[in-house]
């Protein structure tokens, strides 16, 4: 099975309102990365959180990590029409001495206008 | 810098046809990998490299094979296509700890 899980796995909202989906993952990591897609395109990364760090912001996205939960959460705020994509988590799952970067099933993103 | 460049763009396979979808790197990454993505669905790990001479398998190795003779190359070869091998494939590189590069893909059908 995948390493990340995330949900909700479709998530459609009104523009202005805020947008949550979240990231659960597996196995220890040093890192866990946020990335976007339109439909039909490739992968944009939006932010990489470190294991020791907790809260990471970028403009209109704030990403949050829980270590002893193994989970993690994207917040976008004040959502806009161009944000309708999916978007996937991808941790770095680490075992015998190297590591990998595994993804979750994403979230599909609807924003209304 | 031209990033991560995968070639073709598009391919169509008749079941049972072999072939190699190129990845070629320019930053020096020493994490390489390809990735697989069905309709709607997230992207699954094939196999990956975290350096010249290394490889391991992924999530779903089945049907495919690497090799990593230089830094800048990860080529994946399709032994016998399938039909259930349609998909689009995606390589990525980077370096330990940092975001992930992608290509822009390959559209693969096999009939």
């Amino acid at each position: 099975s995948q390493q990340g899980e995330e949900d909700p796995q479709a998530l459609s909202i009104q523009e202005g309102e805020n947008a949550t989906m979240n990231c659960s993952y597996k196995t220890s990591i040093n890192n866990l990365q946020w990335y976007r897609q339109n439909s039909g395109r490739g992968l944009v990364h939006l932010i990489l959180i470190r294991s020791n760090e907790r809260e990471k912001h970028s403009g209109r996205l704030r990403v949050t990590l829980d270590t002893s939960k193994k989970s993690s959460s994207l917040l976008i705020t004040a959502s806009r029409a161009a944000d309708t994509a999916s978007y996937f988590c991808a941790t770095d799952a680490r075992a015998s001495g190297t590591y990998k970067y595994i993804f979750g099933t994403g979230t599909r993103l609807k924003v209304l206008a | 810098n031209a990033g991560v460049t995968q070639t073709p763009k598009f391919q169509v396979l008749k079941t049972g046809q072999s072939m190699t979808l190129q990845c070629a790197q320019d930053m020096n990454h020493e994490y390489m990998s390809w990735y697989r993505q069905d309709p709607g669905m997230g992207l699954r790990l094939i196999h990956y490299s975290v350096g010249a001479g290394i490889t391991d398998q992924g999530e779903v190795p089945n049907g495919y094979n690497v090799s990593r003779s230089t830094t800048e190359d990860f080529p994946l070869r399709l032994l016998s296509a399938a039909p259930s091998q349609t998909s689009v494939y995606f390589c990525a590189s980077s370096y330990e700890g940092s975001p992930l590069h992608f290509g822009n893909g390959t559209r693969l059908t096999v009939t």
